[in-house]
């Protein structure tokens, strides 16, 4: 497996309940994102790793929201008490440091439905 | 703050015709730019990434220009087919992406 993978694919879940997602880069990439992507819209930054160190957050990023990425491999991102306004897809993208270029490469999305 | 603009924000064309899909942005202090299509509930796939200091990037029936200086990107695809029908986005690169709101585009047999 050559690609960034993300699990689950589709997650419906009611207002409250906290949720995880995963990403798993590809395996040389040590820079990791995480966007958002809401209907008709463009993705939107939320975070940003090197490595196990989370280098910056968007104000987007409420405190209900908490990304992990413990080892420096796949990361996670945590929503707690979930709002109808979560609802969206949630995308990964990794990078290499050493790429000049620093080409960042998509995973297929989370899609989450807050009910 | 860097704003990205993509015009138009939705495309009907037949067959075999040649396209332009626009791309404007306010802060010419990018690294990069990165063309993507979108297909339906899906990820994205990179197409083309031009370097801040590159005039243009060619792949197969794409071709994208950058004008950095007038905060300007082009994608043009020759000949379009069926299987082109996709939402373009374009994206630039200052540590983080910052996409526009993307070109939605049918081709029609």
């Amino acid at each position: 497996d050559t690609g960034v993978s993300q699990d689950p694919r589709h997650k419906i879940t009611k207002r409250g309940q906290n949720v995880t997602f995963r990403c798993d880069p590809i395996s040389e990439h040590n820079r990791l994102y995480w966007y958002r992507q809401t209907l008709g819209q463009g993705p939107e930054f939320l975070t940003y790793f090197q490595n196990e160190a989370q280098l910056e957050k968007s104000r987007l990023l409420s405190d209900r929201f908490s990304a992990e990425r413990p080892k420096g491999s796949f990361s996670t991102l945590e929503i707690q008490r979930t709002e109808q306004g979560d609802s969206a897809m949630y995308l990964c993208a990794s990078s290499s440091e050493r790429d000049a270029y620093n080409e960042q490469f998509f995973g297929p999305g989370t899609r989450l439905t807050v009910l | 703050k860097q704003e990205v603009t993509q015009i138009p924000a939705a495309l009907s064309v037949p067959e075999g015709e040649n396209l332009v899909l626009n791309c404007s942005f306010t802060d010419s202090a990018i690294y990069n730019l990165q063309w993507f299509r979108q297909d339906p509930g899906k990820g994205l796939t990179s197409l083309l990434l031009i370097q801040s200091s590159q005039r243009e990037q060619t792949s197969g029936r794409l071709n994208a220009s950058l004008d950095k200086s007038s905060g300007r990107s082009t994608l043009y695809i020759a000949a379009s087919q069926p299987g082109d029908s996709a939402t373009y986005l374009c994206a630039v690169d200052t540590d983080k992406l910052i996409f526009g709101t993307g070109t939605r585009l049918q081709v029609f047999p």
